[in-house]
């Protein structure tokens, strides 16, 4: 019973460079977001899915992309990587329509220098 | 727009002392859920209580109590006794039924500093 998990963990990366983070849930839930949290800040939705084949622009969804082929994935692409980038990003997923809460995962903590 | 406010940035209290989060929120929808989470220094989001908008009675769990006020649009969150490990960032959040994403609408955090 995993919930959601999400790789790596940390990174570290180089102004322009590129990485998708990974996240995976096991609980066949149709919703699933991505949230950023700057230092010291609440979390901001950068995009979400409400299914496989879907998806939308969350708050802040400038130098991101997304994708959802399958209910269980939804990974997010970093492309040119810029400082502002820097932050602890979480998945998170839900049955949605109000049944039962959202599962985070345990975040990703990423620095781009 | 919905939207969620967390006035209070920090505070400090001693142990044992009582403490008072409070959260006001905004929305045009009836139907809502409202959330409160914990993020510990080690920095996992720890969920702590949901309540939907036709729930308005208080709930205590533990040190832990909620008081829901539609009226004011406030979901404020109390603990009684706190301890050393209850310092921790605590967050506020609302998701409408009627947005068909589902999505959570987060404060922006109060930062708890219980100290010995």
């Amino acid at each position: 019973n995993a919930g959601v998990t999400q790789t790596p963990k940390f990174r570290i990366l180089k102004i322009g460079q590129s990485m998708t983070l990974q996240c995976a849930q096991d609980m066949n839930h149709n919703y699933m977001y991505w949230y950023r949290q700057d230092p010291g800040m609440g979390l901001k939705l950068i995009y979400y899915s409400v299914g496989a084949g879907i998806t939308d622009k969350g708050e802040v969804p400038n130098g991101y992309n997304v994708s959802r082929s399958t209910t269980e994935d939804f990974p997010l692409r970093l492309e040119l990587a810029a400082p502002s980038q820097t932050s602890v990003y979480f998945c998170a997923s839900s049955y949605g329509q109000g049944k039962g809460g959202y599962t985070f995962g345990s975040g990703t903590r990423l620095t781009v220098v | 727009a919905q939207k969620v406010t967390q006035a209070q940035t920090e505070i400090s209290v001693v142990e044992k002392e009582d403490v008072t989060l409070d959260c006001v929120y905004e929305t045009r929808d009836t139907t809502y859920y409202l959330f409160w989470y914990k993020q510990p220094p080690s920095g996992e989001l720890v969920f702590l209580i949901r309540r939907n908008s036709f729930d308005e009675q208080n709930e205590i769990s533990g040190r832990y109590s909620w008081n829901f006020q539609k009226s004011t649009s406030s979901f404020n969150f109390t603990i009684t006794a706190s301890q050393v490990v209850d310092s921790a960032v605590y967050f506020c959040a609302l998701s409408e039924m009627e947005d068909s994403s589902y999505k959570l609408i987060f404060g922006s955090g109060t930062r708890l500093l219980v100290r010995p």
